[in-house]
C-alpha cells in the first residue's frame, strides 16, 4: 500500500532554532506540494515541485522557509530561524501532474514554536 | 481563481444520507469539481471528482447542475467514520491542474 510518509510526525522547538522536515512521496509520483494547517488560516499551499524542480513558492515566507527536492525520493521543508507562528502541522502531498486523480498526503508533521 | 462557497458545517444522523452542497458560480469551463476530506487528525484525502456529469464511487456520489454553478457530494448513508471536514475545490484543468486550493470546507458531524 503506496503511502507519502512524512518525519518527524512530532517536533518541539524552541524560538530561533532551526527545523527541518522530510517527505517521501509515492514512488512514480513526479508533483510534491507542502501544505501548512494552522485553526485560523486553514490549509494553506506553501510550494510544489513538478519533476524536481520548484514551480511555485508563492505560499511561502521566503526569509525563513525554503523547500528543496534533492531526489525524487525526498523532499524538505526547512525553516531557519522557527518563530512560535510558525507553529501548525506541515503537510506533504504527492501527485501525478496533468492527472485527474487525486493528490496524497502524508500524516503530517505537528510543529511546536516554543 | 474561481471560488467556492461551502456551508460552514453540517449534522446527520447516521445511516442517513447525506447532501453536502458546494456553491460554484464563478466555474470556468476548464474547472474540474474536486471533493477531498479530512478526518480528525489526518491528511486530506481524494474523495471524487467530475467536469459535467454526475459521478460515482465506492465512497461517493457527485451530482453536477446542468449549469455547473453547483453541485452535491452525496454520502448514501453515513457512518461515524465520515464525520470531516469536506472540501470543494476546483482545479483548472489550463492553467493550474496541479494545484490543489483548499477553502475552509463543512465540517459534517455525524450523530449516532
Amino acid at each position: 500500500d503506496a503511502r507519502v510518509t512524512q518525519t518527524p510526525r512530532h517536533k518541539v522547538t524552541e524560538m530561533g532554532q532551526e527545523v527541518t522536515m522530510r517527505c517521501q512521496p509515492i514512488l512514480g509520483h513526479n508533483t510534491v506540494f507542502w501544505y501548512r494547517q494552522t485553526m485560523m488560516q486553514g490549509l494553506e499551499l506553501l510550494a510544489y515541485f513538478r519533476n524536481r524542480a520548484p514551480l511555485d513558492d508563492s505560499g511561502m515566507p521566503k526569509d525563513r522557509f525554503s523547500a528543496e527536492m534533492p531526489d525524487a525520493t525526498l523532499a524538505t521543508l526547512k525553516i531557519q530561524p522557527s518563530e512560535p507562528r510558525d507553529s501548525a502541522v506541515y503537510f506533504c502531498a504527492s501527485g501525478v501532474s496533468y492527472s485527474y486523480n487525486e493528490q496524497f498526503f502524508g500524516p503530517g508533521t505537528r510543529l511546536t514554536v516554543l | 481563481d474561481a471560488k467556492t462557497t461551502q456551508p460552514n458545517s453540517m449534522e446527520s444522523n447516521e445511516e442517513e444520507p447525506v447532501h453536502l452542497p458546494c456553491n460554484h458560480s464563478t466555474i470556468s469551463g476548464t474547472d474540474y469539481i474536486h471533493w477531498y476530506r479530512q478526518l480528525p487528525s489526518q491528511g486530506p484525502e481524494y474523495v471524487i471528482h467530475g467536469l459535467t456529469s454526475n459521478v460515482n464511487n465506492r465512497m461517493a456520489s457527485l451530482a453536477i447542475a446542468e449549469d455547473r454553478k453547483s453541485s452535491t457530494l452525496i454520502l448514501h448513508r453515513a457512518t461515524l467514520r465520515d464525520a470531516a471536514v469536506y472540501y470543494c475545490i476546483l482545479r483548472d484543468w489550463e492553467t493550474s491542474y496541479d494545484k490543489v486550493i483548499f477553502g475552509p470546507g463543512t465540517s459534517l458531524s455525524v450523530i449516532p
